[in-house]
């Protein structure tokens, strides 16, 4: 089955510097990637969903200038946490969707990373 | 090492029918159960958890979902289907307790027919 390889699984950073995450479609195109962070008791929080070759859509109150996304390719996304600091600690989980971004088309998730900054 | 699989990757039920979605997890310890939702065009919706306490659980939007250890699973359902509930539906389990990272299952596609 189709599979979305997220990297790295874990990282610690010190505040101040950048982090970035990778997500990549292993074995089929995904045209729209979401990201989320998880935050207390579980919930997740869309921060942004992009499609290949344009810019991302960030949702409302998400800062684009401090988690950069780059969709470059159809198998590729990246999220860059830029100038973290503790409260950027969390779980951030990518997912992928193959297909027209619809529906219909499957989804499936990265096994998340966990940044700590210190 | 914490699993999750959900049974049958499409459902399709009449509205009114009940719904009933399968999920059977892995865990070697005890495990944090969660069901996600998500309409289209939308994110990730938390519909309900389970984190030891009542093993019956009642979430959003009429659904629940009961945890039965002996049968390592978390099935979800709603006694009378909506249109309104045709959507992707995800079962997690989480790693490292209630505060871990979340294993997502494939996902289950809820059709409902008029």
């Amino acid at each position: 089955g189709a599979v979305v390889s997220q990297h790295p699984s874990w990282v610690i950073c010190k505040s101040g510097t950048s982090v970035k995450i990778e997500c990549r479609s292993l074995d089929f195109q995904a045209t729209t990637m979401f990201w989320y962070r998880q935050f207390p008791k579980q919930s997740l929080m869309l921060m942004a969903t992009s499609n290949e070759g344009s810019k991302a859509t960030y949702e409302q109150g998400v800062e684009k200038d401090k988690f950069l996304i780059n969709h470059a390719s159809l198998t590729l996304s990246t999220l860059t946490v830029t100038s973290a600091h503790p409260e950027d600690s969390s779980f951030y989980i990518c997912s992928a969707r193959s297909g027209s971004p619809t529906f219909n088309s499957p989804l499936h998730f990265g096994n998340g990373t966990r940044l700590t900054v210190t | 090492a914490q699993s999750v699989t959900q049974l049958g990757s499409h459902v399709s039920v009449s509205e009114g029918a009940l719904v009933l979605l399968r999920c059977n997890y892995s865990s070697s310890v005890p495990p944090y159960l969660f069901w996600y939702v998500q309409y289209p065009n939308q994110g990730l919706q938390l519909l309900l958890k389970y984190t030891s306490a009542a093993t019956l659980v009642k979430g959003i939007n009429g659904f629940e979902a009961e945890f039965k250890k002996s049968e390592t699973s978390f099935h979800l359902t709603k006694p009378s289907a909506h249109m309104s509930d045709a959507a992707e539906y995800f079962c997690a389990v989480s790693v490292g307790g209630s505060q871990g990272n979340l294993i997502f299952g494939k996902g289950t596609k809820l059709s409902v027919k008029p």
